[in-house]
């Protein structure tokens, strides 16, 4: 078995300011993903890796960053917060030829 | 891009009693069809998943029927129990393989 952590488990930012969120998994799974999850809206796909130093676009990637240092760990940067922003941001994993995605335990954003 | 319609945004049950969930998606590509729980402060795990060259796959209690045709693919919970309650995903891959859509969750009670 593995297991994906998240780091921080809670993070308060200020408006405008750069926030990073860490990911790490020992699964040693090919891709990783970060998803963000809002109320009422299902998780939507921000960035994904399919190997180290890879980096896609998923379609809500406006407004962050990411970064694949090494094949256990993605980072992901929201590059300015907004204001009374609050949402819960997933990491997952895949192995190579598997279907199936292993989460996290989330990082949950508030902005004042 | 694919689109992933989940119909039901809340269910409440009786315990005991069936609980079906329906989803829709629109790209007729698509192959895997996972189904994710999510329980109340805790993030997102993998229960049952459907592949297209199937219409019905068993595991346990949780039976997932697929409609290729109608594109529509439902998750039923039978002789729900209180542990049941939670919020549940349908997703989609698409026909690279490598990313999932995700539908809007359903919640689910399961009364006494």
């Amino acid at each position: 078995g593995g297991i994906i952590t998240q780091t921080p488990k809670f993070l308060i930012g200020q408006e405008g300011q750069k926030l990073t969120l860490k990911c790490q998994q020992n699964f040693n799974h090919d891709t990783m993903y970060w998803y963000r999850q809002d109320s009422g809206k299902g998780l939507r796909l921000i960035y994904y890796s399919i190997t180290e130093n890879d980096l896609q676009k998923g379609d809500l990637s406006e407004g962050y960053d990411a970064s694949r240092e090494k094949k256990s760990s993605f980072s992901l940067t929201v590059t300015s917060a907004q204001k009374n922003e609050m949402a819960v941001f997933l990491c997952a994993s895949r192995d190579r030829g598997q279907d199936t995605q292993y989460f996290g335990p989330g990082t949950r954003l508030l902005v004042l | 891009g694919e689109k992933v319609e989940q119909h039901e945004s809340t269910l409440s049950v009786r315990e005991g009693d069936s609980a079906v969930i329906n989803c829709t998606y629109t790209d007729t590509a698509s192959s895997y069809f996972p189904w994710y729980k999510q329980e109340a402060g805790k993030s997102l795990h993998f229960v049952i998943d459907i592949r297209s060259n199937v219409d019905r796959k068993q595991s346990q209690r949780l039976i997932v029927l697929l409609d290729k045709k109608a594109k529509r693919f439902s998750l039923h919970i039978t002789a729900t129990q209180p542990e049941d309650s939670a919020i549940y995903f349908c997703a989609v891959t698409n026909s690279a393989g490598n990313k999932l859509t995700f539908g809007i969750g359903t919640r689910v009670l399961v009364r006494p």
